[in-house]
């Protein structure tokens, strides 16, 4: 049973290009989070998708960056006119349907995006 | 969803117990307690949950008091590859999960 897939680890972009990152969520999970974070840092929520649902994306920058999770394919977290301060590591994490008292995520090995 | 305090690092030697606290003291009637261990380049990765008193599994043992106002996370005998951070977080049964800086163990030989 894989577990969740990033794609890609690693991502260099330019100022003012677009990043898309993809995440597949472990088989029959149904609930896909994102999360950045910086050097040194905790891991900052950004976001929570169910399939076609964004259910709470009070993390998210305003502008630039939005997610989805189509009914088919990975879950994609794009940021449009990527600038340094984008420069992070980018997890996603996903969990089974239902609502669970534990809530135990499990996450992927992270996207790290870098731009110059 | 209420604050979790834990130091910003520990050393320990191999083979030694670690212990380490986070305060909780606006824990909700209704929030678990839940660590996360994350190595350096990849994702946390659940390590144990507790409500209250004792829970055990087979990396870790759980303490938290009657007032729930604090936890402790027991890692018996570390070794080198548990050098990591961890992470205590609190949550209810909805999904919201919120990291804080985490504790950086470093196990040294």
């Amino acid at each position: 049973n894989a577990g969740v897939m990033q794609n890609p680890r690693h991502l260099v972009r330019r100022r003012g290009q677009e990043a898309r990152l993809r995440c597949s969520p472990m088989k029959g999970h149904s609930h896909v989070y994102w999360y950045r974070q910086l050097p040194e840092e905790g891991l900052k929520f950004m976001v929570y998708l169910q399939k076609e649902n964004i259910i709470d994306e009070s993390g998210m920058p305003k502008e630039r960056f939005s997610a989805e999770f189509p009914k088919e394919g990975p879950s994609i977290l794009r940021i449009q006119q990527v600038v340094r301060g984008d420069s992070a590591a980018y997890f996603c994490a996903s969990s089974p349907p239902g609502v669970l008292t534990n809530n135990e995520q499990f996450f992927g090995p992270g996207t790290r995006l870098t731009v110059l | 969803l209420a604050k979790t305090t834990q130091p910003i690092s520990m050393d320990s030697y191999e083979g030694q117990e670690v212990n380490i606290t986070c305060s909780h003291n606006n824990i909700a009637t209704n929030d678990y307690i839940t660590w996360y261990q994350q190595f350096p380049s990849q994702g946390p990765r659940f390590i144990i949950q507790g409500y209250k008193t004792k829970v055990t599994n087979e990396v870790a043992s759980l303490f938290i008091p009657a007032d729930r106002k604090s936890s402790t996370l027991s890692l018996p005998r570390v070794s080198l590859s548990d050098t990591a951070v961890y992470y205590c977080l609190l949550h209810t049964g909805g999904f919201k999960t919120i990291f804080g800086a985490g504790t950086r163990l470093f196990v040294k030989a």
